[in-house]
């Protein structure tokens, strides 16, 4: 079975500084991976994806995300962290389903913190 | 586009009772599924959708069911409420199965006593 490991529940950082989320995988064949972020009582936004080509990928609001292959890791980055980054990540990995459809595997979430 | 919406946004119930919660989406999106959220969990897949008539289980369907009789709605019925069943429910929704990225909407609060 795939999954996604978010290795920190919280991740402090002052604003203006660069900041990291990180992520790791387990699947089996080529990975299909996403980053979500949830604000306060609001659903889910998709930020991020990468399905193939080019290792970093960039998403909305300043995020990339830097796919590793031989670390199986899925990194989210961002070069200056503002207040309002302050958020509910979710790391995702793409499952296909026996009955066509397909299943999001997500991490446990790791709340961004970031001050002023 | 209004995008995925979903009805109640908070829903108090006794164990037992049953109800409905909405949702729907004005994208023509054919892929359809609900998750729920549950603290330390992320989110675990409920049930989907590959297009109208046709509906499959996720990794958590006991308690629930689903219909999608249009494209635009995929309601999921509890028929009788417990309180395991105490979560935060989002739909999501993409143009199709294959496609990679879902839409959510931004979810339903439901409280079983």
């Amino acid at each position: 079975a795939q999954s996604v490991a978010q290795p920190e529940d919280q991740v402090n950082v002052a604003e203006g500084n660069p900041l990291t989320v990180k992520c790791t995988y387990s699947v089996s064949g080529n990975p299909y991976l996403f980053w979500y972020v949830q604000y306060p009582n609001r659903g889910l936004q998709f930020l991020l994806k990468y399905i193939t080509g080019d290792n970093l990928v960039k998403g909305s609001y300043g995020f990339e995300a830097e796919f590793n292959k031989s670390q199986t890791s899925f990194h989210l980055k961002k070069p200056s962290a503002l207040v309002s980054d302050s958020a509910l990540y979710f790391c995702a990995v793409r499952d296909i389903l026996t009955g066509g459809g397909n299943k999001l595997t997500f991490g446990t979430g790791t709340q961004l913190k970031v001050e002023l | 586009n209004a995008g995925v919406t979903q009805t109640p946004k908070f829903q108090v119930l006794k164990t037992g009772q049953s109800m409905t919660l909405q949702c729907a989406q004005d994208m023509n999106h054919e892929y359809m599924s609900w998750y729920r959220q549950d603290p330390g969990m992320g989110l675990r897949l409920i049930h989907y959708s590959v297009g109208a008539g046709i509906t499959d289980q996720g990794e958590v369907p006991n308690g629930y069911n689903v219909s999608r009789s249009t494209t635009e709605d995929f309601p999921l019925r509890l028929l009788s409420a417990a309180p395991s069943q105490t979560s935060v429910y989002f739909c999501a929704s993409s143009y199709s199965a294959r496609q990679e990225t879902q839409y959510f909407g931004p979810g339903t609060r439901l409280l079983v006593l």
